[in-house]
């Protein structure tokens, strides 16, 4: 099955730097990798997704690349504010139908933005 | 107003006995998950479901079980022969596009403890 792997677990940057967090997948089937952003008390809220078939995305200050070959894809948060603190999830997917339903989250890092 | 519903918030039980947790989506997902939260462990995947009476285990499925009779509705049962069952419980749902998967939302989620 999918293994996700995220590494640090935890991140801590300055206000106005960039953060990069970075996940590995193993399944060369998985196409679909969104990550997902929890703050405290609250549920994970997608920011931003790719597919298999695009090697990078970008939503205003948040990007997401992914290298199928080597099997990872990084989140890059640029400008970073206090309240881009949070804990940050990626996932790996693959297309719908019984067991290829599965959606598999790494173990998440806490980003901490300092003031 | 759509979306996907748990309840209750917090549950309290005793050792030994088994609580349904429950999981409502009116946003006409046929895919729902079950997720245990736990401080560094991130998102483990306990049940999930891609049709109405169709589930399959997760990465940690022992100690549970899931019915899907319903497309809206997804209960997760912690038995007592889950060893420790006090985390944090998290239900999602999603839908696939022309065989492609889409984000996944998820509910407020549930706090069990046991005592």
């Amino acid at each position: 099955g999918e293994n996700v792997e995220q590494h640090p677990s935890t991140l801590s940057v300055q206000e106005g730097d960039s953060a990069v967090i970075k996940c590995t997948y193993s399944d060369s089937a998985s196409n679909y990798f969104p990550w997902y952003k929890q703050e405290l008390g609250k549920r994970p809220q997608l920011i931003i997704d790719i597919r298999s078939n695009v090697g990078e995305k970008k939503d205003q200050r948040i990007a997401v690349t992914l290298n199928k070959t080597a099997k990872h894809f990084s989140l890059h948060i640029t400008e970073t504010q206090p309240e881009d603190s949070a804990v940050y999830f990626c996932a790996a997917s693959n297309a719908g139908g019984g067991a290829n339903s599965k959606l598999t989250f790494g173990k998440g890092i806490t980003l901490s933005v300092r003031p | 107003d759509g979306g996907i519903t748990q309840s209750p918030k917090y549950l309290f039980r005793k050792e030994g006995q088994n609580v349904t947790l429950s999981c409502e989506q009116n946003l006409n997902h046929d895919a729902m998950y079950w997720y245990r939260q736990d401080p560094g462990q991130g998102l483990r995947l306990i049940y999930y479901s891609q049709i109405v009476n169709d589930f399959q285990k997760g990465d940690i499925a022992e100690g549970y079980s899931v019915s899907r009779e319903k497309k809206e509705s997804f209960p997760l049962t912690v038995t007592s022969a889950q060893k420790n069952p006090t985390a944090f419980y998290l239900c999602a749902s999603r839908t696939f596009w022309a065989g492609a998967a889409t984000e996944a939302f998820f509910g407020q989620g549930t706090r069990l403890t046991v005592v």
